[in-house]
């Protein structure tokens, strides 16, 4: 079946620093794929997508490829916030259903 | 457009009893999907609803169920708690289903089950 791998958490950065949380995934067919980020009490929000190979997704700084040679979809921002301090997964969609990967949480001090 | 709401945000529940937990999808949406999620377990896919039909249903037993309304309402029930069964519940709509359009899910904020 499918199946989704991030990066072990949980990551912490000081203010503007590089960020790259590493995504793998293993899917038959062609996926859609996403990130997505959840806030404290919160529920999921759509970070950004991606619905074919060599597609780049961005949204607020981050940016993500759809990496079909390397099935990958890294999430990168160039310069975190504070505010970035969240929960992100990593999640592919085919015609049944969406699988997760296990959440990075990421902090970022001042 | 209001997003998707579920009720109620937070449970306690004593083991062996039952739960009904309630989601309003976006208006619009016809696919209403069900997750659990729990620290060690991360996000598990429950079931997906369309139009009042199951379309999709997870790994998990026969205890949980659910069902969707023609209003696209779903309401999600679990029959005799078990203490493992506490967890954050997560409802998302989409337009269509997943992966059919592309469409992203939109979460609810979730309800957060605790059994004693």
């Amino acid at each position: 079946g499918n199946s989704v791998t991030q990066m072990e958490g949980p990551v912490t950065l000081s203010e503007e620093a590089f960020l790259t949380i590493n995504c793998t995934y293993t899917a038959t067919g062609y996926p859609s794929l996403f990130w997505y980020v959840q806030y404290p009490g919160e529920g999921l929000q759509l970070l950004l997508k991606a619905t074919k190979a060599d597609d780049k997704g961005s949204n607020k700084g981050f940016e993500a490829t759809y990496r079909k040679e390397t099935t990958s979809f890294h999430l990168e921002k160039g310069s975190v916030q504070v505010s970035d301090s969240a929960v992100y997964f990593c999640a592919l969609s085919d015609p049944s259903k969406s699988t997760f990967g296990d959440g990075t949480t990421l902090t970022v001090k001042p | 457009k209001a997003g998707v709401t579920q009720t109620p945000r937070y449970l306690i529940k004593t083991r062996g009893q039952q739960v009904t937990l309630s989601c309003s999808p976006i208006s619009g949406h016809r696919s209403v999907s069900w997750y659990q999620q729990t620290p060690g377990q991360g996000l598990q896919f429950l079931f997906e609803y369309f139009s009042e039909t199951q379309r999709n249903k997870g790994n998990f037993p026969g205890r949980f169920s659910g069902r969707q309304f023609s209003n696209s309402r779903s309401e999600m029930n679990v029959s005799t708690l078990e203490l493992g069964d506490s967890a954050l519940y997560l409802c998302a709509s989409s337009f269509s289903g997943t992966g059919e359009d592309n469409s992203p899910l939109h979460f609810g904020n979730g309800t957060r089950l605790t059994v004693t």
